[in-house]
């Protein structure tokens, strides 16, 4: 079974607008971590956000939003007044302490922002 | 925040040669980093785990003698592809992590263009 799914191969949204990239997780841990990165078309992965397992709050960081529902183990991603710098792969990842803090990795989700 | 460099960014060679990739985590120290293989459009395949001071932990399918991995110090691990073929050609990207719990994020190089003509 996948840990990480991304259903959503490619995103569209206008400039400006708020759009909300899909993820959900499969684990059987209590303990685990969610991130978010973005990936340029330059290649290098950068990381934009982090929640906690046990943490009750969503995760914020400027114009990321983590909208994390763990009854249904999801953890979109929420990005509001989109940028076209904004453009760029988005990748979903967990790290599950009990198998080493290996990273797991979603396919992606490529998100456009129309000027 | 935590810099992880990776030298070169950029590689074109002929077939059969030894390309020599190198991730240096700049301001931590790193007993574990990861190499991934990224395929255009495709997400991240974690190749192998490299350990400070042992031997590196490969995942399933990825050939060892193909893909030499040494961690000599805690800040330096590299990633050799041996007798490249241009099916070895890829993006090939590192990351390390620091110490502490869950939360804390891996750190990633920017990556390495491998072609191999």
């Amino acid at each position: 079974a996948q840990k990480i799914t991304q259903t959503q191969p490619g995103m569209f949204v206008q400039e400006k607008e708020a759009v909300t990239l899909d993820c959900t997780y499969d684990t059987s841990d209590q303990s685990y971590g969610l991130f978010w990165y973005k990936q340029p078309s330059s290649g290098e992965m950068i990381f934009l956000i982090y929640q906690g397992s046990y943490d009750e709050q969503n995760a914020t960081e400027g114009r990321y939003s983590l909208n994390f529902q763990k009854a249904r183990k999801s953890a979109n991603l929420v990005i509001s007044a989109s940028q076209l710098g904004d453009s760029a792969m988005y990748f979903c990842a967990m790290r599950e302490p009990n198998t080493g803090n290996q990273f797991y990795f979603g396919t992606g989700t490529s998100l456009t922002v129309i000027p | 925040g935590a810099v992880v460099s990776q030298h070169p960014s950029r590689v074109i060679c002929k077939s059969g040669t030894s390309v020599k990739i190198e991730c240096r985590s700049l301001d931590f120290q790193a007993t574990t980093m990861f190499w991934y293989r990224q395929f255009p459009k495709q997400s991240l395949m974690l190749m192998a785990t490299s350990n400070e001071g042992s031997k590196a932990t490969y995942e399933q399918g990825v050939e060892k003698d193909k893909f030499l991995i040494n961690h000599a110090s805690l800040t330096l691990s590299t990633l050799t592809v041996t007798s490249a073929h241009p099916e070895d050609s890829s993006f090939y990207i590192c990351s390390a992590r620091t110490q502490g719990y869950s939360n804390q994020p891996q750190h990633f190089g920017d990556g390495t263009r491998l072609s191999i003509l």
